[in-house]
């Protein structure tokens, strides 16, 4: 196992832009997360899923954030009429069993919105 | 809603001498755990080390241990031996009411040859 996974790691796009991130977690992790981190801060929690269902999302979260895990394996975080504002790195983690277990955390993808 | 606070920006150590990194936490939960996580200047999250808040004994990870205080609410980092290549950041993270997670702003560590 090569661990979590994600692609682009880099994505620079326009304003206004639809941008769409995957993750490839864990094989045998039934938890992700998808969290944003800007310049200076700690990860911010976006969404969760167990298995295929999202069971939490930040109040946060814009809705032209959308998330999804078809099949309980890889995610994808889709990002609608990019704002500046949405610049920052999106890191993706996985874990399996209790909420207690570390989560492990893929490289992540860097967006910049010009 | 929980919340975890980390007051030192930056700090400084001299090679081979322990640090400690302070943790605050609030939360109403009977049953929590406090995790730390490492991020090098390369990006990546390492965990490092967990203190569940019904375990009596502080977690120790190698160099790495918790000074877990439950009636004061901390939960802070000691790392003995501080190496170079412990440079980094590192954050304070606690599991939220229902499935969220929540980490604090980070503490920057620099190890002094």
């Amino acid at each position: 196992d090569t661990g979590v996974s994600q692609n682009p790691r880099h994505k620079i796009t326009k304003r206004g832009q639809n941008v769409t991130f995957r993750c490839d977690p864990i094989s045998e992790h039934n938890r992700l997360y998808w969290y944003r981190q800007t310049l200076g801060q700690g990860p911010e929690f976006l969404t969760y899923f167990q298995n295929e269902a999202q069971l939490e999302k930040s109040r946060l979260l814009s809705d032209r954030f959308s998330a999804e895990r078809p099949k309980g394996s890889f995610s994808t975080l889709e990002i609608q009429r990019t704002e500046q504002g949405d610049s920052a790195m999106y890191l993706c983690a996985s874990t399996e069993g209790f909420p207690h277990n570390e989560q492990f955390f893929g490289p992540g993808t860097r967006l910049t919105v010009l | 809603a929980q919340k975890i606070t980390q007051t030192q920006p930056g700090m400084f150590v001299q090679e081979k001498e322990a640090v400690t990194l302070d943790c605050t936490y609030d939360t109403s939960d009977q049953s929590y755990g406090l995790f730390w996580y490492k991020q090098p200047s390369s990006g990546e999250m390492i965990f490092l080390i967990y203190q569940g808040s019904y375990d009596e004994q502080n977690a120790t990870e190698g160099r790495y241990s918790l000074n877990f205080q439950k009636a004061r609410k901390s939960a802070n980092l000691v790392i003995s031996a501080s190496q170079l290549g412990d440079s980094a950041m590192y954050f304070c993270a606690t599991p939220g009411t229902g499935n969220q997670f929540y980490f604090g702003t980070g503490t920057s560590l620099t190890v002094i040859p």
